[in-house]
């Protein structure tokens, strides 16, 4: 069973579309992560959310925490062809774990 | 600031064979993390350093993997002997005091 699940798992999408990703989970988090990978390149991190109900912006990347810290979102508004790469969310059970369990990702491609 | 580096980038052995990567992270890091990332997948973790001190191996096929961090810098991942489900994308990383995780590139494994 997969701790966190991530949806959709594929995405293909037209430049200048708004789109979201998921993170769903039973289980409550201390913090969650979200980082993109692109091919052949180890994952970078966008964001840490760590208060239920937060949101963060990073330029046109919008994240919410849930208030119950079991789920988070990504929106991303009029995506761009440098928006394509693997989103991941990693979550940390308890309070300063170290220990973070990443979902299986979403496969995004914004195509031109 | 250099960011974190492992070597190789990319291997090819034949099963049965020996194989090991180096990793050094960044500096000031104590944490040190090895993941295991199969195509399609999210990093799943193999073995947590705290310094010089595996704090999570619980995850190490230890029957044939092991790990050592020396000096709680550089660390080493050895696999012995490799089969042919080890083909893999193995990334290392280190996190700051507040658990983000900064990934190498990943050496990629590819067994024959």
């Amino acid at each position: 069973t997969q701790l966190l699940e991530q949806s959709p798992q594929f995405l293909s999408i037209q430049e200048g579309e708004n789109l979201t990703v998921y993170c769903n989970s039973s289980s409550v988090f201390s913090s969650l992560q979200w980082y993109r990978q692109e091919p052949g390149e180890g994952p970078v991190l966008l964001v840490t959310v760590v208060t239920g109900g937060e949101v963060k912006k990073l330029k046109r990347l919008t994240f919410q925490f849930g208030d119950a810290r079991k789920d988070s979102s990504l929106h991303i508004t009029a995506a761009q062809p440098g928006d394509t790469g693997l989103y991941l969310c990693a979550g940390a059970l308890g309070a300063g774990s170290y220990q973070l369990t990443f979902g299986k990702g979403t496969k995004l491609s914004v195509i031109p | 600031e250099a960011g974190v580096v492992q070597s190789p980038r990319y291997k090819i052995i034949e099963k049965k064979q020996p194989v090991a990567f180096w990793c050094n992270p960044i500096s000031g890091h104590n944490t040190l993390y090895w993941y295991l990332q199969n195509l399609g997948q999210g990093p799943e973790l193999l073995i947590r350093y705290e310094n010089e001190e595996a704090v999570d191996d619980s995850q190490l096929p230890k029957d044939r993997f092991s790990a050592e961090r020396l000096k709680g810098v550089d660390s080493t991942l050895k696999i012995q002997p490799a089969e042919l489900g080890d083909s893999a994308v193995y990334l290392c990383a280190s996190s700051t005091e507040l658990g983000e995780l900064f990934f190498g590139e990943g050496s990629r494994l590819t067994v024959l």
